[in-house]
């Protein structure tokens, strides 16, 4: 069964470093989502691509935060610097089309920022 | 208005009971709403989903109980296995512009033996 892949995993990091996630969709998803799980919260999302296009980015912090997805099939998030207030589970979602209902998210990038 | 407020937050079943969570939403535009299982250390998947069209659900021991007018639905885990044991969110979509889902708090399910 095709999943969608987040790497690394886990990440370690320092405030004020620069720090990066990586996705790669399910194969033929159009749509792919970031999403931000503050422990004990449910997910937020972050940033919506249709494609390589952003759809919404209305809760990216922009001045820390930029996600690209250059081919319209994997994608990146970072964040730069990043703060103590960061450190949460990002997870990567996909799905087929704008229309299709059914969201498959990736095992997340869990980030602990000291 | 983009709110979606679950409970409870934590919840202890013994195996062979039925669990019930519950949702309640405000905007009346949404038109989707699933329920997503998590365990730890994965990323939710999807268990089962509802358009507010249809008042229930079922798929095998879960049920979504769906009410319009009350802007409220539940999911009903029968037969509770400690397998269960899991967070569960709920959601809703809002149909316009992107259709984001917006996420309930979460649910820690526990099913004791």
């Amino acid at each position: 069964e095709a999943e969608v892949a987040q790497s690394p995993r886990y990440k370690i990091t320092e405030k004020s470093q620069a720090v990066a996630f990586w996705c790669d969709p399910i194969s033929g998803h159009a749509t792919l989502y970031w999403y931000r799980q503050i422990l004990g919260q449910g997910p937020e999302l972050l940033v919506q691509f249709q494609d390589e296009s952003v759809v919404d980015d209305s809760q990216l912090p922009k001045d820390r935060f930029s996600a690209e997805r250059l081919k319209g099939v994997d994608s990146t998030l970072k964040i730069q610097p990043a703060e103590l207030g960061d450190s949460a589970m990002y997870l990567c979602a996909s799905k087929v089309s704008g229309l299709q209902e059914t969201q498959y998210f990736g095992p997340g990038t869990r980030l602990l920022v000291l | 208005q983009q709110q979606v407020k679950q409970s409870p937050q934590s919840l202890i079943v013994q195996k062979g009971g039925i669990s019930i969570i519950n949702c309640a939403y405000e905007n009346t535009a949404f038109d989707y709403f699933p329920w997503y299982q998590q365990f730890p250390g994965k990323g939710p998947a999807l268990l089962i989903a509802i358009r507010p069209d249809v008042s229930e659900k079922k798929e095998g021991r879960f049920t979504i109980s769906f009410n319009k007018s009350a802007k409220q639905f539940s999911l009903h885990i029968m037969d509770s296995q400690p397998g269960d044991s899991a967070t569960y969110f709920c959601a809703a979509r809002a149909p316009q512009g992107a259709q984001k889902l917006v996420f309930g708090q979460g649910t820690r399910l526990t099913i004791n033996p």
